[in-house]
């Protein structure tokens, strides 16, 4: 079955960091692209960062830049999510999905066809 | 950056109705427009990508159609199953891949 699995969730301090992870099973994960979504209680899907399939393109959100960092390790079939200096309101379900690439003349385009279940990040003191 | 604004935000519709959901984007996307379907507790589900394009395994009661920078999502003879909240989202790279607010389909 083809599917990703979020872990690294948990209950942090305000200014404290989390590293979230992404594994994949069922397709090779190192030839997508891949995307970080969140959604607070009561909220909107709100999408946080991105990750070429070969990591050299890195994209952000502006509320998580400079605390947020995508990384991949492409061995492993894993994409992380490195949180610093966490917020209250960055308390959310993170979401991991894979990202898979379509084109309009010369310009490739990304959507999100597979998802994970989340993992709960909760920033209190 | 880019907004994007869904209308409406709540819709009551009932088993077999038509539904239609609207997402406006505030500069050209061209195609690059995707639509999701969330339920409580589950992963967010693709349903259309390239502003019309069907993901494989969707019901084909569910399309897609733009004009200009204005997008809708249509449902035709909306099933039990199909009660849930609805995203799009722009797809360009180059842009922050901004979600809309999201359009809540209830009984």
């Amino acid at each position: 079955e083809v599917q990703v699995v979020e872990s690294g969730g948990g209950q942090v301090e305000p200014g404290g960091s989390l590293r979230l992870s992404c594994e994949a099973s069922g397709f090779t994960l190192s030839t997508y692209s891949v995307s970080w979504v969140r959604q607070a209680p009561g909220k909107g899907l709100e999408w946080v960062s991105f990750i070429s399939a070969r990591g050299s393109d890195r994209y952000y959100a502006d509320p998580v830049k400079g605390r947020f960092t995508i990384s991949r390790d492409n061995t492993i079939n894993s994409v992380y999510l490195q949180l610093n200096s966490l917020r209250a309101e960055d308390t959310a379900l993170y979401y991991c999905a894979r990202a898979s690439r379509s084109q309009l003349l010369n310009f490739y385009y990304y959507y999100m066809d597979v998802w994970g279940r989340g993992t709960t990040v909760a920033v209190s003191s | 950056d880019i907004q994007l604004t869904q209308s409406p935000s709540f819709l009551s519709a009932s088993v077999g109705d038509r539904v239609t959901i609207t997402c406006r984007a505030s500069r050209g996307i061209a195609i690059y427009l995707a639509w999701y379907q969330h339920k409580p507790g589950k992963a967010p589900k693709l349903l259309i990508y390239g502003a019309s394009t069907l993901q494989s395994g969707v019901p084909s009661r569910f399309s897609g159609s733009r004009s200009g920078t204005e997008f809708t999502l249509t449902i035709n003879s909306l099933q039990p199953e199909d009660f849930a909240t609805y995203y799009c989202q722009q797809l360009n790279t180059y842009l922050p891949l901004t979600f809309g607010g999201g359009t809540k389909v209830e009984i």
